[in-house]
């Protein structure tokens, strides 16, 4: 079956360390993305890659940083930097162009120690 | 300014009540598309349908219907007959050509709906 994975679902981070949250799809899709969501609030989204070796910061990309090697894979790196990185994090991807529908995988829950 | 305003923060319905989500946009592209998207309590968020701004035609899915209506930028999903099931947050989405050549969705901040039995 075709879709998409999140790992780990729940995530635990301590303070001053970098956490990667995992996303694969196996539907073919050339364009991923981040979104980050905060209790009470619609999606933001942090990056999105359209194509390997090639992404876009979003609206709140400060404190993350991402990788398109391959194009199944979109991982997110969640730095020290990001001062309130409690969140929910969803991953998607579609195919490329406006028209297009973005599929969502499970979602990773980020909390800090 | 938001782009996609969901004004109800919460509905809470009984079960077999119809419950309508409004859904107000806003863009100065003649070409765009609109989308609604449930998330249950598991947080994955499911696809419910897309529209594109020249097909103004009332859609009906089972007990899911659609409004989109160009004059009032407004895109409202109604639930007939509520079940418990359909408890979640519902989210609309307005996705653009963008000036960069590239394309994301705006999302509004959701609606949840609580139906109890």
């Amino acid at each position: 079956d075709g879709g998409i994975t999140q790992s780990p679902k729940y995530l635990f981070r301590k303070e001053g360390q970098n956490v990667t949250l995992s996303c694969e799809q196996n539907l073919n899709h050339d364009a991923m993305y981040w979104y980050r969501q905060d209790p009470g609030q619609g999606l933001r989204l942090i990056y999105y890659s359209q194509i390997v070796n090639d992404f876009q910061k979003g609206d709140i990309a400060e404190g993350y940083s991402v990788s398109r090697e391959k194009k199944e894979s979109f991982p997110l790196t969640v730095t020290s930097a990001q001062k309130n990185p409690t969140a929910f994090y969803l991953c998607a991807s579609s195919r490329v162009g406006f028209r297009e529908t973005q599929y969502f995988g499970p979602g990773t829950r980020l909390l800090v120690l | 300014a938001q782009k996609v305003t969901q004004a109800q923060t919460e509905i809470s319905v009984v079960e077999k009540e119809d419950v309508t989500l409004d859904c107000v946009y806003e863009t100065r592209d003649t070409t765009y598309y609109l989308f609604w998207y449930k998330q249950p309590p598991s947080g994955e968020l499911v696809f419910l349908i897309r529209r594109n701004s020249f097909d103004e035609q009332n859609e009906i899915s089972g007990r899911y219907s659609w409004n989109f209506q160009k004059s009032t930028s407004s895109f409202n999903f109604t639930i007939t007959a509520s079940q418990v099931v359909d408890s979640a947050v519902y989210f609309c989405a307005l996705s653009e050509a963008g000036d960069s050549g590239y394309s994301t969705l705006t999302f509004g901040k959701g609606t949840m709906l609580l139906v109890s039995p």
